[in-house]
């Protein structure tokens, strides 16, 4: 079964760091490129983050550049979202999904979903 | 790197066609022919509906299709079921390895 657990969400202050992964399974991961997809509290969906199957392209939201790092570990079949001087605005549901295609920018659109680890930031 | 614009909500009666509109600029959805759109029902995680502006994957109903028209994509779902009850999303390709999704259109099925 094609699946995406994402985990290492939580509560964090605003200014603090955390480190999101997303296991994947029943799948070639690194045929496949990925991404990291929030949706805030009773709002749409807002994309974050893309990495090519080899990392060798990379792509974020300008609302996260310069803050958040994304990463993959082919070996370990794993995704992760490094995030750091966290705001307020970055509370959310986190995605990871999986891109239908190895590149970047191609359009096969992502067909692929975790369900999905919750990011607090709060005082 | 602004959202797409999409309507709020749209509504149908069973059996009707209903057409979401997803409209963008000429560096995102008029630039390249890399719309997606996704289904996402309350609690549940987005499914991919359509990609490549108006190709389906697998086992997804051809009730659903896209197509696009300069800065502007639409997703017609006909033949409208209970189920088809949701919340839509599109997406498109912006360069520079980025993606932009719509504001989200909900879907009443009355």
């Amino acid at each position: 079964e094609v699946q995406l657990v994402e985990s290492g969400g939580g509560l964090v202050q605003p200014g603090r760091s955390l480190r999101l992964s997303c296991a994947a399974s029943g799948f070639t991961f690194d045929d496949y490129a990925m991404h990291w997809v929030r949706q805030a509290p009773g709002k749409g969906l807002e994309w974050v983050s893309g990495i090519s199957w080899n990392s060798g392209s990379i792509g974020y939201a300008d609302s996260v550049k310069g803050r958040f790092t994304i990463s993959r570990d082919n070996a370990k079949n794993s995704l992760y979202l490094q995030m750091n001087s966290l705001r307020a605005e970055d509370t959310a549901l986190y995605y990871c999904a999986k891109e239908a295609a190895a590149a970047l920018g191609l359009g096969y659109g992502m067909d692929v979903w975790g369900q999905g680890t919750t990011v607090t930031v709060s005082s | 790197q602004s959202a797409l614009t999409q309507p709020r909500s749209v509504s149908g009666s069973p059996g009707q066609s209903v057409t979401i509109s997803c409209t963008g600029t000429s560096s995102d959805v008029g630039g390249y022919n890399y719309v997606s759109w996704y289904q996402q029902h309350p609690g549940k995680a987005p499914k991919l509906m359509i990609y490549d502006v108006s190709k389906r994957p697998s086992g997804v109903p051809d009730r659903f299709s896209g197509s696009k028209s300069g800065n502007t994509a639409s997703l017609t779902i006909s033949g409208l079921q209970a189920e088809d009850e949701a919340d839509y999303y599109c997406c498109s390709y912006a360069g520079s390895y980025k993606e932009v999704f719509g504001g989200g259109t909900k879907l009443t099925v009355l």
